[in-house]
């Protein structure tokens, strides 16, 4: 069965930077992209962007270009999402999904990683 | 604010039919698909419609999504208290390029 597995929760500091980790297993990794999806407290969703697997190709949400990088290692099968100069209201829940493109669903989500910012 | 409203809350008794709406724009709704997640207390999104009306393996046809022009809705027959989530509508956006989201809609069964 298809299963996204995160990286654990994350307690960082204005400024800092975080990576999280999303393990796939239970498909062909290459053949679907990554996308990543995040919901601050009480929010709603907020799409943050999306990876192609198969050669890599990203698409960052406008306003967080700049300081988001989604890359993959296609021997582990793991994506990976990294945000630099973290605010306080970045404190979210921080999904990955199987999807991305303008024409793929979110069909299956990870867990989710609780990013703390806070000094 | 989302790009995508959608009522804070709605309710109902088990058995009824409920539904949510979802309105965008002529950027989002109007011109692409509507897919529907279920969010669980405590849990991650799950799929529950894609591509407007199409259900998932698994999904109970109790769950039925509709669209007409720039605005789209979720109906849920039979209502049981299992039924009580988070439900959050998304679509592509061609002027953001991008995915979004309403601020999705919370379920009470009473």
């Amino acid at each position: 069965q298809v299963q996204l597995v995160q990286s654990g929760a994350e307690v960082k500091k204005p400024g800092a930077s975080v990576k999280v980790s999303c393990k796939a297993s239970g498909y062909t990794f290459t053949n679907y992209d990554i996308s990543w999806v995040r919901q601050a407290p009480g929010q709603g969703l907020e799409w943050m962007g999306w990876i192609s697997v198969y050669n890599d190709n990203t698409d960052y949400a406008q306003k967080l270009q700049g300081r988001v990088t989604m890359t993959t290692d296609t021997s582990t099968s793991t994506a990976y999402m990294e945000l630099r100069s973290l605010r306080s209201d970045d404190t979210a829940v921080y999904y990955c999904a199987r999807g991305g493109g303008q024409l793929h669903e979110f069909d299956y989500w990870g867990q989710g990683t609780l990013v703390t910012v806070s000094s | 604010q989302s790009v995508l409203t959608q009522p804070p809350s709605a309710s109902g008794t088990p058995g009824q039919r409920v539904t949510i709406s979802c309105s965008g724009s002529s950027s989002n709704i109007g011109s692409n698909y509507v897919y529907w997640y279920q969010q669980l207390p405590g849990t991650a999104p799950k799929l529950l419609i894609y591509r407007n009306n199409q259900r998932p393996s698994g999904v109970p046809d109790r769950f039925s999504g509709s669209k007409s022009g720039t605005s789209a809705s979720l109906a849920i027959s039979g209502l049981r208290s299992e039924d009580e989530a988070d439900y959050h509508c998304a679509a592509w956006d061609d002027s953001l390029t991008g995915w979004v989201f309403g601020g999705g809609t919370k379920l009470t069964v009473l």
